[in-house]
Formats: C-alpha cells, sequence, structure tokens
C-alpha cells in the first residue's frame, strides 16, 4: 500500500468548513483512498472512500486531485464532536479482505 | 452503515488468567475479520486477519499461541488473550469487511483491557 503523509494536527472554528490535506504521491493505480477517524477511545469510524473521482457522502467530501497524488477531506461544517484524529488510507481495491495500514493522522480540534 | 459489535467493552482481570473478547458483525456477514492493538497514544496495529472457517494470518510479532483467534460464523469472531500479562493491557478492536465493488471495513468500539 502507498504511504500517506498528514499534518500532525489542524484546528478549525466551528461551523467552518474543516480540510483535511493528505499526500500520498506513490499511490498506484488501483489504489483507494480511504479516510477513516477515531474519536477517543472509540473505534475507528468509516468516513468516504474514493479511486479518481470526487466523492460526497452525507458526512463529508472527498476531492481528489488528477494525477492522485493527494486528496483532501472536506467536512463542510465542522461541529464540536468532529475533533477526532482523521486518517488517510491508500490501500488496493478490497477492504474485506486487505488490512488497513493506519499511520499517526491528523487530530483535528474544532473550537467553539 | 454496516454495524460490529464487540464484548465485552472493559475487562480487568489478574494476570494469568484468560480474558476472550466477542466481535459481531451485526447486520452483515464477512468472510474476513481483523484484530487490532492500540497502545495509549499510538495509532492502530493490526494484530492478525480472521477468516471463517479457517486459521487466522497473524502479523510478524505477534504469537499466535497467546492471541487465539477463532472465526466460527460469518458474523462472529473471538480473540482469546491466554495467560495475560499487564503489558498486554491495550484497547483491543476489530473490524468486519462488507463484500462488493467498493466493499469497506467497519470497526467495533473497542475493548479496553486491564491486566493487574
Amino acid at each position: 500500500d502507498a504511504k500517506t503523509t498528514q499534518p500532525t494536527s489542524m484546528d478549525c472554528a466551528e461551523g467552518r468548513a474543516a480540510n483535511l490535506p493528505c499526500n500520498h504521491s506513490t499511490i498506484s493505480g488501483n489504489e483507494y483512498v480511504y479516510w477513516y477517524r477515531q474519536i477517543h477511545s472509540q473505534g475507528p469510524q468509516y468516513i468516504i472512500h474514493g479511486l479518481k473521482n470526487n466523492e460526497t457522502n452525507e458526512m463529508a467530501s472527498l476531492i481528489i486531485t488528477e494525477d492522485r497524488k493527494s486528496s483532501t477531506l472536506i467536512l463542510p461544517h465542522a461541529t464540536l464532536r468532529d475533533t477526532a484524529v482523521y486518517y488517510c488510507i491508500a490501500t488496493s481495491g478490497g477492504t474485506s479482505y486487505g488490512k488497513l495500514t493506519f499511520g499517526q493522522g491528523t487530530i483535528l480540534t474544532v473550537h467553539p | 452503515g454496516a454495524v460490529v459489535s464487540q464484548h465485552p467493552s472493559w475487562v480487568i482481570c489478574k494476570s494469568g488468567t484468560s480474558v476472550k473478547i466477542e466481535c459481531r458483525s451485526l447486520d452483515f456477514q464477512a468472510t474476513t475479520m481483523f484484530w487490532y492493538r492500540q497502545f495509549p497514544k499510538q495509532s492502530l496495529m493490526l494484530m492478525a486477519t480472521s477468516n471463517e472457517g479457517s486459521k487466522a494470518t497473524y502479523e510478524q510479532g505477534v504469537e499466535k499461541d497467546k492471541f487465539l483467534i477463532n472465526h466460527a460464523s460469518l458474523t462472529l469472531s473471538t480473540l482469546t488473550v491466554t495467560s495475560a500479562h499487564p503489558e498486554d493491557s491495550s484497547f483491543y478492536i476489530c473490524s468486519a469487511g462488507t463484500s462488493g465493488p467498493t466493499d469497506t471495513q467497519y470497526f467495533g468500539p473497542g475493548t479496553r483491557l486491564t491486566v493487574l
């Protein structure tokens, strides 16, 4: 799986959009980009994933650059409950069968 | 989304005893389940991959005789920590994957193990 690089921490004001970047410059053609988050003392929560097209669901949007070397997770209207560690993972399709390698992630702090 | 449960959510045991943790996929069947461990202020580390009806695959450095994994059905996997010691105290998290073209791995809420 391709290595991903994320900033260690970010801050965001409540109600504003939170844009979390992820670099995956060595990603291969069959690798998806997955985003999970982990709120303190809980299991990771799936957010969104994509291959090359931008994706949106009820939680967030995922913007993947055309060369697929980086992506951005967007939380459109951050709330205090979005404070968590966010993990960006690049992995070949088939997370049912393939393991996920978690890095250190980005600690997002949403403040009032 | 798919729901994965774990039981118990926390457990305290004496050194030398064994502890069993259950992981269930509540609304889907999972051929493969995964077990992770997370120490304080660290990221998740995969311990083993559990396949229904076959032996688990352990990651390098994980003792298979100490961490027994059983995946008896498509909705249940168990992790037994045998002869637990204080250094086994950790947060244990399981996950299960849905199948299909855009399959996704969903995580349980985790089990906090404290060995005295």
